[in-house]
């Protein structure tokens, strides 16, 4: 099994470009996290997923769009990239409600300039 | 509202020596889960442990302890007879069972732990 994976590894944008970012699991996890994780200031939820058709807000939601097309796939958009964005991105996925420990893809580090 | 500090953040011993990392936590719920994470030099997030609120039995895997008390709300982390492997920040977080069907987890800022040979 592949576990949690994540495309790209690392992207340098410039201001105001969009793109998004591909996470897969393998695991048939119904549940999916977007995070990003920034110096000093550990993980922040940004959107999840309880379920495939499924998104909604975390912590930090502003300037990203999530959508849940497929089980395994969750992906994160950015429309208008801003240099705020600059940033860590983590994928993660957990199976069920009683066994919650999230499992982590390896991260795509994203540069706006 | 659910919190987790990590006061300590950074740590810096020699190898074999014995290292705790602390981690205090608060929620309202009495229903919840702890866990720890591990993010080394490389950059993945892996799980460690998870610990149920109900269960307050010590747990102990290798070199590996965790301490966990309800009546201080703390979870912590020793790590016996360090090694330079050791080396990585570690993630102390909550995740409250709710009636939401999603697990949220909430994270600490992380604590630095520095082996040195």
């Amino acid at each position: 099994n592949a576990g949690v994976t994540q495309t790209p590894k690392f992207r340098v944008l410039k201001t105001g470009q969009s793109m998004t970012l591909l996470c897969a699991q393998d695991m048939n996890h119904e549940y999916m996290y977007w995070y990003r994780q920034d110096p000093g200031m550990g993980l922040r939820l940004i959107h999840y997923s309880v379920g495939e058709g499924t998104t909604a807000k975390g912590e930090v939601p502003d300037g990203y769009n999530v959508s849940r097309l497929k089980k395994q796939n969750f992906l994160l958009g950015l429309e208008s990239a801003a240099p705020s964005q600059t940033s860590v991105y983590f994928c993660a996925s957990s199976y069920e409600r009683e066994r919650p420990e999230q499992f982590f893809g390896p991260g795509t580090r994203l540069t706006v300039l | 509202a659910q919190k987790v500090t990590q006061a300590q953040t950074e740590i810096s011993v020699v190898e074999k020596e014995d290292v705790t990392l602390d981690c205090v936590y608060e929620t309202r719920d009495t229903t919840y889960y702890l866990f720890w994470y591990k993010q080394p030099p490389s950059g993945e997030l892996v799980f460690l442990i998870r610990r149920n609120s109900f269960d307050e039995q010590n747990e102990i895997s290798g070199r590996y302890s965790w301490n966990f008390q309800k009546s201080t709300s703390s979870f912590n982390f020793t790590i016996t007879a360090s090694q330079v492997v050791d080396s990585a920040v570690y993630f102390c977080a909550l995740s409250e069972a709710r009636y939401s069907s999603a697990s949220k987890i909430i994270f600490g800022s992380g604590t630095r732990l520095s082996i040195r040979p």
